[in-house]
Formats: structure tokens, C-alpha cells, sequence
């Protein structure tokens, strides 16, 4: 696609529920980032996938967080049993991965508003 | 592991020239980003350094030097548009062959007419 895409851009549910959130990067971006975005706070670092590579999950602050990505493209973000304090925006990011010139910067979708009441 | 530093606020004023500081701690290297970021939107890039000295583009201008750890984004002839989070982000070399963008937790610019 012509950008990362995610979905949904609001998502409102009850504590105690499950939610997935969408990331389709662009086409060709192997590395991919999701950050967490309380408001008005700086992006906090979730799990990163690069390519086959087993992922790093060293953000993810708990087990209720889980991320795959399926066939090197989409990206799901699966978080169980919300909490309010998970309420917050997530953001994906892709880029090039490793091979491929450094200065490749990170691209990002517009977030998934998550607010848990 | 990694570490990155920048002051979490600033104010400048309309016309001016404002200067971002990012200091960094990183076991490997690889890069460093600066990135823009309005209120309720996505980060989008502005800058990339990977060799010391000054990389200049337009009103923004951005400085690396390795040795230290240190970063800055300038900013001239400042416009409200400008008022914004700019973001400090560095490649890290974190297993071989795969680098990883950690990014700082931003520095919040506001614009005084």
C-alpha cells in the first residue's frame, strides 16, 4: 500500500475484554515497530519484528500483551484482559530492513485510539 | 541496551532559532533520526545523521557527533507550525545483523508569537 495502514483508528471497549489492533506496513518494509502513546507523554517501545527473525518482545509490559505478524506483512496486536491503564494510542511503524541502506527511516500509521472504560 | 535524553520542554519565540539537544548511551550505533510530531498525529521524519558534522536541509538543520553521544536539531526562523514534539530516535545494532529505531522521549516546542 502507499502507507502503513491501521485499524480500527478508535476503538472503545470494557475493562476485562480482549482487542486486536491492525498494522499493514507498506509494501517491502520487513522491519516493523509498535510503540504505545499515553497523551502527552513519548513513545514507549512494545515488540519489533524483523523479517523471519524471532521478535523482540522486550517492551511488551505484560503478558497480557501478544503481537504476531503473519506472512512477513500484517501485524496484529492482541491485548487481553484490558486494564484502564491500558488506554492509550498505539502506533506501528515499518521500514527497510537490515541490508538495506541506514537511513531508512521508520514510517508510521495515524495510531489506534484504545480507551478502556 | 540504549538510553536517550532530551528535555522534555521548550519555549521559543516567533523568528527565532531554537536548538533540541538529544544525548544517547548505545552499545551499537547504527544512526541517528529526528523526527516531527503534532499534537494527535503520527511521528513523521525530518532528519538522519550517521557520520559526524552538520546535515542541512532547508530551516531544519541537524548535528551529530559520535564520540560524545550527542545530537541537536536546529530549528531557524521559527513559524507556529513549528510548534510541535520533536522526537530523538537512534538505529541500534542489537544482535547481529538487525538493527532496531529506539526512540527518546521527546522534546515538546512551543511557539510564542
Amino acid at each position: 500500500g502507499a502507507g502503513v495502514s491501521q485499524s480500527p483508528s478508535n476503538k472503545v471497549t470494557e475493562k476485562g475484554k480482549d482487542v486486536e489492533l491492525r498494522c499493514d506496513p507498506i509494501s517491502g518494509h520487513t522491519a516493523l515497530y509498535w510503540y504505545r502513546q499515553s497523551l502527552g507523554q513519548g513513545l514507549e517501545f512494545l515488540i519489533y519484528f524483523q523479517g523471519n527473525s524471532a521478535p523482540d518482545k522486550s517492551g511488551l509490559p505484560s503478558d497480557r500483551f501478544s503481537a504476531e505478524r503473519t506472512g512477513g506483512s500484517v501485524s496484529t496486536l492482541t491485548i487481553q484482559r484490558t486494564q484502564q491503564e491500558d488506554s492509550a494510542v498505539y502506533l506501528c511503524a515499518g521500514s527497510l530492513g537490515w541490508g538495506r541502506p541506514t537511513n531508512t527511516a521508520a514510517f508510521f500509521g495515524q495510531g489506534t485510539r484504545l480507551t478502556v472504560v | 541496551g540504549q538510553n536517550i535524553d532530551q528535555p522534555t520542554e521548550m519555549t521559543a519565540t516567533e523568528g527565532a532559532i531554537v536548538q533540541i539537544n538529544c544525548t544517547y548511551q548505545t552499545s551499537g550505533f547504527n544512526g541517528l533520526f529526528w523526527y516531527q510530531q503534532h499534537a494527535g498525529e503520527a511521528p513523521t521524519f525530518l532528519s538522519y545523521n550517521v557520520l559526524d558534522g552538520l546535515e542541512e536541509k532547508g530551516r531544519f538543520s541537524s548535528f551529530l557527533s559520535r564520540s560524545k553521544g550527542y545530537s541537536y536539531l536546529l530549528l531557524k526562523e521559527l513559524q507556529m507550525k513549528d510548534s510541535a514534539s520533536y522526537l530523538c530516535a537512534v538505529r541500534e545494532l542489537w544482535r547481529p545483523r538487525d538493527d532496531k529505531i529506539i526512540f527518546g522521549k521527546g522534546t515538546r516546542l512551543h511557539i510564542l508569537p
